[in-house]
């Protein structure tokens, strides 16, 4: 299995900062990388697919960057809707494997 | 646009058979992989396995030998049982969807159903 390691665990973030969260896989991924949005009670949410495709309906102040085996999930100006846990994902192979996730709090 | 509305037992004891069923409401089947996801309270997300529409499967290693996901394509549905569970099998359980031009994210999710399994 290709295990995918999310950093950091958690954050804590202004309205308006720029905020990063970096993935790893164990393994080259060759871009195979979705980020996921999700908040308290409800289903994931796809932010972005091939590391920095954006979903349709998606803000555009979310991008995705990197390649081999590291990846980076960047909001340029956090927004007060934006405060979640976020996923990376890689479907390389099977099985899909997601990263523990990354709590982004208000500071 | 797509709903996939999810149902099943929500209370199990333990060694009996989890079953789920998901509708992919205002869509079909055809041209996407269906999965299954879990997450145990206050985890992370873990992947069950996928179908498409042809009923060919896949699941992940750890539990495979207790998995079973089908497909009814007349219904515009799909289903999960997973025997024997534990404690350890307490999750939400999600239905998702993924592009069959690549497989393997995913687009669509089902609201999920609370499992719970306790004696």
């Amino acid at each position: 299995d290709i295990q995918m390691t999310q950093s950091p665990s958690s954050l804590s973030a202004s309205v308006g900062d720029r905020v990063s969260i970096t993935c790893r896989a164990s393994q080259g991924i060759i871009n195979s990388l979705a980020w996921y949005q999700q908040k308290p009670g409800e289903a994931p949410k796809l932010l972005l697919y091939a590391a920095s495709r954006l979903e349709s309906r998606v803000p555009s102040r979310f991008s995705g960057s990197g390649s081999g085996t590291d990846y980076t999930l960047t909001i340029s100006s956090l927004q007060p809707e934006d405060f979640a846990t976020y996923y990376c994902q890689q479907y390389y192979s099977i099985p899909r494997t997601f990263g523990q996730g990354t709590k982004v709090e208000i500071k | 646009q797509v709903q996939l509305q999810q149902w099943g037992a929500g209370l199990l004891k333990p060694s009996e058979t989890l079953s789920l069923t998901c509708d992919a409401y205002g869509g079909s089947l055809s041209g996407y992989y269906w999965s299954f996801i879990r997450q145990a309270p206050g985890k992370g997300l873990e992947w069950i396995g996928e179908i498409n529409q042809s009923g060919n499967t896949d699941y992940s290693p750890s539990l495979k030998s207790r998995v079973t996901i089908s497909i009814d394509m007349s219904k515009s549905q799909f289903s999960l049982k997973l025997s024997s569970v534990t404690a350890a099998d307490t999750a939400v359980y999600y239905c998702a969807r993924a592009p069959a031009w690549r497989p393997g994210f995913f687009d669509s999710w089902g609201q999920g159903t609370l499992v719970t399994v306790s004696s």
